[in-house]
């Protein structure tokens, strides 16, 4: 089936430096999402972005977060500076319209130290 | 605002026993109803989904989920589990203003050999 691809599994970057993770959504898809979950835990909203716009975004989406798609590359969330509170695993999701499934790739674990 | 609650965060049941997860939405009118699965290190996976007409929708694997107006639920059921159904269950909805999918807490379901 369509797979969404997060590029890396792993990282672990110093607290205050900065992270970009990057998402290869499926390829026809337009609407383009990223959560986070901590432990294995609640699937957090963070923001969803459409047409190179964020539509919305959550409480959880501080200033410090980022999101882009230039050019049709990777959907990108960046944070900078990172805090410790920002270890979690980051899920980057697309879907082809709104309100359809949507489509999950297997997380980035980011770790701040 | 619309929420998702999933009051079991752990449910265990012998294999080729029924299983009923509960899900509870929170919203003036009818939201789009989903449920996911998500195996360890994996993404989440759409198992159905309801949007309208028959309240018993169908999904992968003989999951089944019957939407109630009346008790703003949308439980997800299975007649016989086995125990490779031992992950954690999401359930999701979404407004029909094009918002992204908003995810309950999660209910880890364990299957006893």
């Amino acid at each position: 089936g369509p797979k969404v691809l997060q590029i890396p599994s792993h990282q672990i970057i110093d607290m205050g430096q900065m992270v970009t993770l990057n998402c290869d959504p499926v390829s026809n898809h337009l609407y383009f999402y990223w959560y986070k979950q901590i432990l294995g835990q609640q699937m957090e909203f963070l923001v969803n972005f459409y047409n190179g716009k964020v539509m919305e975004k959550s409480k959880l989406f501080k200033d410090q977060f980022s999101v882009e798609r230039p050019d049709g590359s990777y959907f990108t969330l960046k944070i900078q500076p990172t805090a410790l509170e920002d270890s979690a695993v980051y899920f980057c999701a697309s879907s082809s319209q709104a309100n359809t499934e949507v489509f999950f790739g297997k997380g980035t674990r980011l770790t701040v130290v | 605002a619309q929420s998702v609650t999933q009051p079991d965060a752990r449910v265990t049941v012998s294999e080729g026993a029924s299983l009923q997860l509960r899900c509870k939405y929170s919203y003036s009118a009818t939201p789009y109803l989903f449920w996911y699965v998500q195996y360890p290190r994996q993404g989440l996976q759409l198992l159905l989904k309801y949007y309208s007409g028959d309240p018993v929708v169908q999904g992968v694997n003989s999951f089944e989920a019957e939407f109630s107006k009346s008790n703003s639920s949308f439980h997800l059921q299975k007649a016989s589990v086995h125990w490779s159904d031992s992950a954690v269950y999401f359930c999701a909805l979404t407004l029909n203003n094009n918002n992204a999918p908003r995810f309950g807490a999660g209910t880890k379901l364990s299957v006893k050999p």
